[in-house]
């Protein structure tokens, strides 16, 4: 069965980067786009942008462009979603999310999530 | 960038009440229109895509319409395990974008 499984909740001080780990299970890895969503407290969904784990190709929400980058690791099924120069108002549950097929090229919905990581920044 | 209008907001109701939850997009979407579940502390999960299409495992009582800027979501006999917050989802953009949600309670 398909799994995303997220790395722990993180502390940090504003300034200070985070990275958030993704592991996949359960399908092929490179064969679905990856996508990164997160949900400040009490608020709704805010979608981040995804990566194409086959080609490493990047889509950034306008939002976040320069401070978010998401990477893969295709020999351990892992994506990861860095995100730099954190602020109070980045503190957040911070979700990936399987998408759509790579090849062919589709478009689909965010069918699978993985269980969501805390991130809080805080001095 | 695509914007996506929920309403309303909250909505309050009783089991076995039918409810409907509109969802607006500032430009069209065709039918590149999706719908999630979420209650605390869990993650998300997908209802309808495409407008109208149930995923695997959703009961029948849930169904979407629409296309173009406008889409609902129904609930035809609302549940006791129905009462968490809904969003609608645009992936048809390149930049992909939420509705607010709707919290759907207890009356």
């Amino acid at each position: 069965q398909v799994q995303l499984v997220q790395s722990g909740a993180e502390v940090k001080k504003p300034g200070a980067s985070v990275k958030v780990s993704c592991k996949a299970s359960g399908y092929t890895f490179t064969g679905y786009y990856m996508h990164w969503v997160r949900q400040a407290p009490g608020q709704g969904l805010e979608w981040m942008g995804w990566i194409n784990p086959n080609s490493g190709d990047t889509n950034y929400a306008q939002k976040f462009q320069g401070r978010v980058t998401m990477t893969r690791d295709t020999s351990i099924s892992t994506a990861y979603m860095e995100l730099s120069r954190l602020r109070s108002d980045d503190t957040a549950v911070y979700y990936c999310a399987r998408g759509a097929v790579v090849e062919p090229a589709a478009i689909e919905p965010l069918d699978y999530w993985g269980q969501g990581t805390l991130v809080t920044v805080s001095s | 960038d695509i914007q996506m209008t929920q309403s309303p907001s909250t909505l309050s109701a009783s089991a076995g009440d039918r409810v409907t939850i509109t969802c607006r997009a500032s430009q069209s979407i065709s039918s590149w229109l999706a719908w999630y579940q979420q209650k605390p502390g869990k993650a998300p999960k997908l209802l309808i895509y495409k407008a109208s299409s149930l995923e695997s495992g959703v009961p029948s009582r849930f169904s979407g319409s629409g296309s173009g800027t406008e889409f609902t979501l129904t609930i035809s006999s609302l549940q006791p395990d129905d009462f968490a917050t809904y969003y609608c989802q645009q992936y048809n953009s390149y930049s992909q974008a939420f509705g607010q949600g709707t919290k759907v309670e207890i009356k």
